[in-house]
């Protein structure tokens, strides 16, 4: 059974890092194909991707944002780590984890439950 | 990027009604594109991908069609359960992109 969970601070101010964690069971991330990616949503909004590791370590970033962002993964391959800097209020969003197979590209086939993370002073 | 434009933003239907929500692409995708429904506790379940590959364990009243930019996603018969968000979203290229959402709501 495949799951996922994010974890984050809940709370942090302007200016600060943003360090958030995926963590995973039912797959490893050093199985060929998989893939792990973080997406956002602002609330009542549409869903942003963010940037995503595949199981080979490379990494791809949103162009939009990837100045500010570093995702990395455990050397368990169980966990997948975001770290966004210089957040202000526009990063306050509920952010997820998902889960693709290459087998059908980048289609996020389970989600975690989200993790709503609040930019305030 | 790819833009992905969804239509309705918003659609009132009864119980029982068949429902059709679109998605188009601001260039070809070549059928990459995905579907997933969203619940106000924000439970994002996958749909379809692939244009029209059902996800295992969705209802076969999902369906999903389309070529080029023009992709839709049709409900034959509404359940009570079907109210929700859907969004699409492409993979054709980097960034991935998602639609703006349709909510689907009781009519």
């Amino acid at each position: 059974q495949v799951t996922l969970k994010e974890s984050g601070p809940g709370m942090l101010q302007p200016s600060k890092t943003l360090s958030l964690t995926c963590s995973f069971s039912g797959f490893s991330l050093s199985t060929s194909g998989m893939v792990v990616s973080w997406i956002r949503q602002p609330s009542g909004k549409s869903l942003e991707w963010l940037a995503a590791i595949d199981w080979d370590g490379d990494k791809y970033y949103n162009p939009s944002l990837k100045s500010r962002l570093t995702v990395s993964k455990d050397t368990s391959n169980t966990q997948v780590f975001l770290k966004i800097t210089s957040v202000d209020i526009a990063d306050t969003a509920t952010y997820y984890c998902a889960r693709s197979e290459l087998g059908a590209r980048y289609y996020f086939d389970y989600w975690g439950q989200g993790v709503m993370v609040t930019v305030s002073s | 990027d790819i833009q992905m434009t969804q239509s309705p933003s918003s659609l009132p239907a009864s119980l029982g009604e068949r429902v059709t929500i679109s998605c188009r692409a601001s260039q070809g995708i070549s059928n990459n594109l995905n579907w997933y429904q969203q619940k106000p506790d924000g439970t994002i379940k996958p749909l379809i991908y692939y244009t029209s590959n059902l996800q295992s364990g969705v209802p076969s009243r999902f369906s999903g069609s389309g070529s080029g930019t023009d992709y839709s996603l049709t409900i034959s018969s509404l359940e009570p359960e079907d109210f929700a968000m859907y969004y699409c979203q492409q993979d054709a290229s980097f960034p991935l992109t998602f639609g703006s959402g349709t909510k689907l709501e009781i009519k």
